[in-house]
């Protein structure tokens, strides 16, 4: 069955870069959107963006300056950098296979992974 | 940035049926789909309701949803004690070059 797993630091410094790889297993990278949605604790889920496989985005518009995303179809995996992070960005971050704009479904996610901004 | 609107918090006895709403816009709800998630504690959402009203395989079919203009409703009928859980409708919102939209969830609780 299709497998995702988010891997990266937990703690990152203010001001500095978040960065996220997702590695799938069970599914072709190239048939399918992927997406990156976090939850800050105790609250509700935020979408990031979608990636395609070809390299086409979709990126939330409140996120969209500080984002960018990158896949490697040869490693299945794709990746999430999200830049100047605050406090604000503390959140858990979930890797999701996607059916892409406008069919915003996501299935499966990955387990999540938290990350901390945190000097 | 729009929010779809959700109740925070829901509850029932076991068998009761239990609705939760879930209100937009003309540019998400309106006129796109609306897919449902569960969260159980301590877990990764999963994907419950997808296009409005299609279960996925290994959903009961307890859990059903429905769309009529801008607001959309999930429906558990026969209440377990395992559904108590965060559940979250999400839209595509057509504006800003289109991105998706989530509700504030709704924490249910099983009486």
């Amino acid at each position: 069955q299709v497998q995702l797993q988010e891997s990266g630091p937990g703690l990152v410094k203010p001001s500095e870069t978040l960065s996220l790889t997702c590695t799938v297993s069970g599914a072709s990278i190239s048939s399918y959107y992927w997406s990156w949605i976090r939850q800050p604790p105790g609250k509700g889920l935020e979408w990031i963006g979608y990636i395609y496989y070809s390299g086409s985005t979709n990126y939330n518009p409140s996120l969209k300056s500080r984002i960018t995303t990158s896949v490697d179809t040869s490693k299945k995996q794709f990746s999430l950098k999200l830049s100047s992070v605050t406090a604000a960005d503390t959140a858990v971050y979930y890797c999701a296979r996607a059916g892409g704009p406008p069919h915003n479904w996501f299935d499966p996610w990955g387990q999540g992974t938290l990350v901390i901004v945190s000097s | 940035q729009s929010v779809l609107t959700q109740p925070p918090s829901a509850s029932g006895t076991p068998g009761q049926r239990v609705t939760i709403s879930c209100s937009g816009s003309s540019s998400n709800i309106g006129s796109n789909t609306v897919n449902w998630y569960q969260q159980l504690p301590g877990t990764a959402p999963k994907l419950l309701i997808y296009s409005n009203n299609l279960r996925p395989s290994g959903v009961p079919d307890r859990f059903s949803g429905s769309k009529s203009g801008t607001s959309a409703s999930l429906a558990i009928s026969g209440l377990q004690s395992e559904d108590e859980a965060d559940y979250y409708c999400a839209s595509w919102d057509d504006s800003l070059n289109g991105f998706v939209i989530f509700g504030g969830g709704t924490k249910l609780t099983v009486l």
